[in-house]
């Protein structure tokens, strides 16, 4: 299975700053690439597919990029609405896998 | 809109089974494939089964293989997980999640608990 790892485990960022969350596939998954955010006591949410496509409803500020083995996500004006953990997934083939996550923190 | 409701978790023992149930609605449910994930207490997402619209093919961790079974009833807009054998670390909560053509909409989960 393609292993998913992410980077930082943990991002503390000013409100207003940006943030850049990274995510490495263990082998290529082209751009069959996914972010989902998650909050305390929420379920996830779809942010982003085939790494920069937004899904219904997400804001601007979010984008993603990437093909191959390499993403990121980046936000570019935190929100305090935005402090939360973020998840990549590939859909790139069975099973999917998600990384371990990156929480974004207040600073 | 898109609503999918879960339920079915609960506490059982090592080796026991449970069956959770999603009620779909809001969406055409027969010609969605449909998937579970799961989040054991304090830690990340897995992904665990996957059900297309039509029932041809259906896919699974590893982990779960060969004990999970994914099924849907179209007629009752419902989406099934039949967990049998089941491990303390199967303890999750339980998402049921609409395809399209990633984990599009999720429902709230349910908790399984498998402990003595």
């Amino acid at each position: 299975e393609i292993v998913m790892t992410q980077s930082p485990a943990t991002l503390s960022v000013s409100p207003g700053e940006r943030a850049t969350l990274s995510c490495r596939a263990s082998q290529t998954v082209r751009t069959n690439l996914a972010w989902y955010q998650q909050k305390p006591g929420q379920a996830p949410r779809l942010l982003i597919y085939k790494a920069s496509t937004r899904a219904t409803g997400i804001p601007a500020r979010f984008s993603g990029s990437g093909s191959g083995t390499e993403f990121t996500l980046t936000i570019s004006s935190l929100q305090f609405e935005d402090f939360a953990v973020y998840y990549c997934q590939h859909n790139n083939n069975w099973p999917w896998t998600f990384g371990q996550g990156t929480k974004v923190e207040i600073k | 809109q898109v609503q999918l409701v879960e339920s079915g978790g609960g506490v059982v023992q090592p080796g026991g089974s449970l069956r959770l149930s999603c009620a779909a609605s809001g969406f055409t449910f027969s010609s969605s494939g449909m998937h579970w994930a799961r989040q054991a207490p304090g830690k990340g997402l897995e992904w665990v089964a996957f059900l297309q619209y039509d029932e041809r093919n259906k896919f699974y961790a590893d982990s779960v293989r060969g004990r999970f079974t994914i099924s849907r009833d179209t007629s009752k807009n419902t989406l099934f997980l039949q967990m049998n054998s089941l491990r303390p670390e199967d303890t999750a909560v339980y998402y049921c999640v609409k395809d399209n053509p990633v984990l599009e909409v999720w429902g709230q989960g349910t908790l399984v608990t498998v402990s003595s």
